[in-house]
């Protein structure tokens, strides 16, 4: 099983700035890696998937890149409603998928 | 638009039973894969379970292997988790996510409470 380590756990920013979120695989996955945004109450949302394709309504705030083993979310200007959790997710090698543990993005 | 509304859960005893649905529109339910995702109480994500469009292959997470099932209705546009044995540490809320490699839609989730 492909284990996904998100770092780091707590990332405190200033609303307009950039944060940048990082998710390392145990093996490569090669470009196989989404990432999600969940809200309190809500259900994820993808954002990203293979590694750097936005999903349909995702704005251009978001950008994901890396390969193989290094991959990295940015959200250029974080605004008030991007403070959330994030996970990153494999499915190169599925079944599992298999999810990082979250990185929480709070306000500073 | 894309809709997936999950129910059936609730509270129940160490030991007992529950079937989750999964009610799907909005989509051409029959041609996807879909699976169920659980996420404990202040925790991450873990995938439960996966079945493919035609329910020719499933798969379980070993976590709940021998214990819970999955199944699908086409003509209903319908998912099912049936539940048996369960324990303290399966409870969580459990999304259905439609799967196109990664899960591109989810549902709001159902909660799941195993407590005597």
């Amino acid at each position: 099983e492909i284990v996904m380590t998100q770092s780091p756990a707590t990332l405190s920013v200033s609303p307009g700035e950039r944060a940048t979120l990082s998710c390392r695989a145990s093996q490569s996955i090669s470009s196989n890696l989404a990432w999600y945004q969940q809200k309190p109450g809500q259900p994820p949302r993808l954002l990203i998937y293979g590694a750097s394709t936005r999903a349909t309504g995702i704005p251009a705030t978001f950008s994901g890149s890396g390969s193989g083993t290094e991959f990295t979310l940015t959200i250029s200007s974080l605004q008030s409603e991007d403070f959330a959790v994030y996970y990153c997710q494999q499915y190169h090698n599925w079944p599992p998928w298999t999810f990082g543990q979250g990185t929480k993005v709070e306000i500073k | 638009e894309v809709q997936l509304v999950e129910s059936g859960g609730g509270l129940v005893k160490p030991g007992g039973s529950l079937r989750l649905s999964c009610a799907a529109s909005g989509f051409t339910f029959s041609s996807y894969n879909m699976n169920w995702v659980r996420q404990a109480p202040g925790k991450g994500l873990e995938w439960v379970s996966s079945i493919s469009s035609s329910s020719t292959y499933i798969y379980y997470a070993d976590s709940v292997k021998g214990r819970f099932t999955i199944s699908r209705d086409n003509a209903k546009n319908s998912l099912f988790l049936q539940m048996n044995s369960l324990r303290a540490e399966d409870t969580a809320v459990y999304y259905c996510a439609r799967e196109a490699s990664y899960g591109d839609f989810w549902g709001q989730g159902t909660l799941v409470t195993v407590s005597s």
